[in-house]
């Protein structure tokens, strides 16, 4: 089946820090790969997305690589800000399916 | 308009209350979503309606009703819930269903409306 693990949190950082969220995923077929963040109180949002192998995600200074040889979409920044804090959610969809799989979520302290 | 605007943001019943969910889009999406997410654990799928018509129900219970007027409203309608269907319930809409789309199924969600079930 399809399914999504996503490093458990809370994940606690000092403003400025490098961070990485590990995202892995199993798949039959060929899926696109999502990550959603959801800030306190909120819905949630699309960060960014990759729909094949290789390509990259980014924005807000978050980016993303698609790796099929490792069946992974690690989620980075290089400086985080007090206002990145949230619950950041990896998820896929196969194609010809129309259900989003999202991982559990980790959940990022950003302390200033 | 790029916004899902769920109502209302908070709501509090009975377990003998009927309510109602509401949802809306302007953004020209044919497919809308209900999701519930309880605390810290992600959303899950509900309802999916493409083209108003209901395409997704993950075998929920029938004490949830969704209703589709037209392609920007989505309803949900409450009725002889539980304490444990307290929860956030999430809207979201995408442009199309995942299968006739040529590329990803990006979702936009709403804010959500918080549900307590006494």
């Amino acid at each position: 089946g399809n399914s999504v693990t996503q490093m458990e949190g809370p994940v606690t950082l000092s403003e400025e820090a490098f961070l990485t969220i590990n995202c892995t995923y199993t798949a039959t077929g060929y899926p696109s790969l999502f990550w959603y963040v959801q800030y306190p109180g909120e819905g949630l949002q699309l960060l960014l997305k990759a729909t094949k192998a290789d390509d990259k995600g980014s924005n807000k200074g978050f980016e993303a690589t698609y790796r099929k040889e490792t069946t992974s979409f690690h989620l980075e920044k290089g400086s985080v800000q007090v206002s990145d804090s949230a619950v950041y959610f990896c998820a896929l969809t196969v194609n010809r399916d129309d259900k989003i799989i999202f991982g559990k979520g980790t959940r990022l302290h950003i302390l200033p | 308009d790029t916004e899902v605007t769920q109502t209302p943001k908070h709501l509090v019943m009975g377990m003998t209350n009927k309510k109602s969910l509401k949802c809306e889009q302007h953004m020209g999406h044919r497919a809308m979503y209900w999701y519930k997410q309880k605390a810290k654990k992600p959303p899950e799928l509900m309802f999916v309606y493409s083209y108003e018509k209901l395409s997704i129900n993950e075998s929920v219970p029938s004490r949830f009703s969704p209703e589709c007027p037209n392609s920007s409203l989505l309803n949900l309608h409450l009725h002889a819930l539980q304490p444990e269907d307290s929860a956030l319930y999430l809207c979201a809409s995408s442009q199309d269903m995942g299968w006739r789309n040529s590329g990803a199924n990006v979702l936009t969600f709403g804010a959500g409306s918080r549900l307590t079930v006494l």
